[in-house]
């Protein structure tokens, strides 16, 4: 059965410090993969998606991440926060059942950045 | 603008009301997802129609229903409604560019 485990509830760090969300997933499959960012009262905003191709993924606002199979992980990275980064942060796995798609949610990470 | 519109934004109503949330999808789009978010639960998969027929059902209460329209819009139907039922209701939209686009969602408050 496919899952996505967010290892933290929460992370802080300080502006101008790199960001490291950990993320890994189970899957029976080769897994979609994705990074949504939910800023305080707005929707969901894709950050960056995983569908096979090249393992490290770019995204928006400086996010990349990089797909290990090896390791089940797919851990969402930026070298310098910036205050606008505080939001929830969602590492997806897609499951395929019965002729369709779902999104799998983690838990989600709440992202602190301190001045 | 991620080009998925749901309407209202906000909506308070009282316990055992019926209210209907709506949802426009990405412009050739044809498959729409309803989520719920609340704060214990977090993000819960409703159910999934596409053009127009029922495809996937998840945590979807029977007094919730859903429709969707000829011209791909959606509803989601909430009657008898709880106060557990407040939370953010999220549609989501995909298709061939195979991604996932959110609205800004409902907020839902059952007073």
């Amino acid at each position: 059965a496919q899952s996505v485990t967010q290892l933290d509830s929460h992370v802080s760090v300080s502006e101008g410090t790199p960001v490291l969300l950990r993320c890994n997933y189970s899957s029976s499959y080769s897994p979609s993969l994705f990074w949504y960012v939910q800023h305080p009262n707005k929707g969901l905003q894709l950050l960056l998606k995983y569908t096979s191709a090249a393992t490290l993924v770019k995204g928006i606002n400086g996010f990349e991440a990089e797909f290990k199979k090896s390791e089940t992980s797919f851990h969402l990275t930026k070298p310098s926060a910036h205050m606008s980064d505080a939001a929830e942060y969602f590492c997806v796995v897609t499951l395929f059942s019965g002729g369709y798609n779902k999104l799998i949610f983690g838990a989600g990470t709440r992202l602190a950045v301190h001045p | 603008d991620s080009g998925v519109t749901q309407t209202p934004k906000h909506l308070i109503t009282a316990t055992g009301q019926r209210v209907t949330l709506r949802c426009s999808p990405r412009s050739g789009d044809l498959s729409v997802y309803w989520y719920q978010q609340s704060l214990d639960q977090g993000l819960q998969f409703l159910i999934q129609y596409y053009n127009g027929e029922e495809r996937a059902k998840g945590n979807i209460l029977e007094r919730f229903s859903a429709q969707q329209f000829p011209d791909l819009h959606s509803e989601l139907n909430l009657s008898s409604l709880e106060l557990g039922d407040s939370a953010l209701y999220f549609c989501a939209s995909s298709g061939a560019h195979y991604g996932y686009t959110f609205g800004s969602g409902t907020r839902l408050t059952v007073v």
